[in-house]
């Protein structure tokens, strides 16, 4: 069955520094997006591409976040400086462009220290 | 401005009852309503769904309620299962008509624990 595919799964990094994730989702899936979770809260959706394009980065911290899907394939998430609230985890998720129903990948779990 | 809301952070059910998890809503310009499973370094998994004009929706042990007019949905498990014991999230749907992009909005979750 295919899966949305995600890594790392868990990164351990220091404050100030960068960190990036990556997520290739399902084929044929036109729509990805970037989630983070709080523990104890929902999914929040951080930014929402169709194809290669940004449909909606609203609620990206964009001082510090960056997001891109060059080639409408896989993505690549950057926190550059990473602070001690970044720590989270961070899922991805893919669908084809007329459905509501989204595919998680296992995520990546964040720890700023 | 929290437009789904998961009252119950938490549910602890026997092994072999009926468990039903609650969410509430506040937008009624939402067209579907999902149900995603969350086991503990996992992704959330979809569970079942029901479009804004049905009232209820069966899959197998799983049953979503709606009642637009309380802007109130459930999720019923009969009979419940050790193994169904994860964070349920109760998820929205609004769809391109409404000016917006289709996404998903999450409540903060239930942790339902099934006692064998």
């Amino acid at each position: 069955e295919a899966e949305v595919a995600q890594s790392p799964r868990y990164k351990i990094t220091e404050k100030s520094q960068a960190v990036a994730f990556w997520c290739d989702p399902i084929s044929g899936h036109a729509t990805l997006y970037w989630y983070r979770q709080i523990l104890g809260q929902g999914p929040e959706l951080l930014v929402q591409f169709q194809d290669e394009s940004v449909v909606d980065d609203s609620q990206l911290p964009k001082d510090r976040f960056s997001a891109e899907r060059l080639k409408g394939v896989d993505s690549t998430l950057k926190i550059q400086p990473a602070e001690l609230g970044d720590s989270a985890m961070y899922l991805c998720a893919s669908s084809f462009v007329e459905s509501y129903e989204q595919y998680f990948g296992p995520g990546t779990r964040l720890t700023v220290t | 401005d929290q437009q789904v809301k998961q009252n119950s952070p938490s549910l602890s059910v026997q092994e072999g009852r009926i468990s039903i998890l609650n969410c509430d809503y506040t937008n009624s310009m939402f067209d579907y309503f999902l149900w995603y499973k969350k086991y503990p370094a996992e992704g959330p998994t979809f569970l079942i769904s029901i479009s804004s004009i049905k009232d209820k929706n069966e899959d197998g042990r799983f049953t979503v309620f709606l009642n637009k007019s309380a802007k109130h949905l459930s999720l019923h498990i009969v009979p419940s299962q050790p193994g169904d014991s994860a964070v349920y999230f109760c998820a929205a749907y609004r769809g391109p008509h409404s000016g917006s992009a289709r996404q998903l909005t999450f409540g903060s979750g239930t942790q339902l624990t099934v006692l064998p």
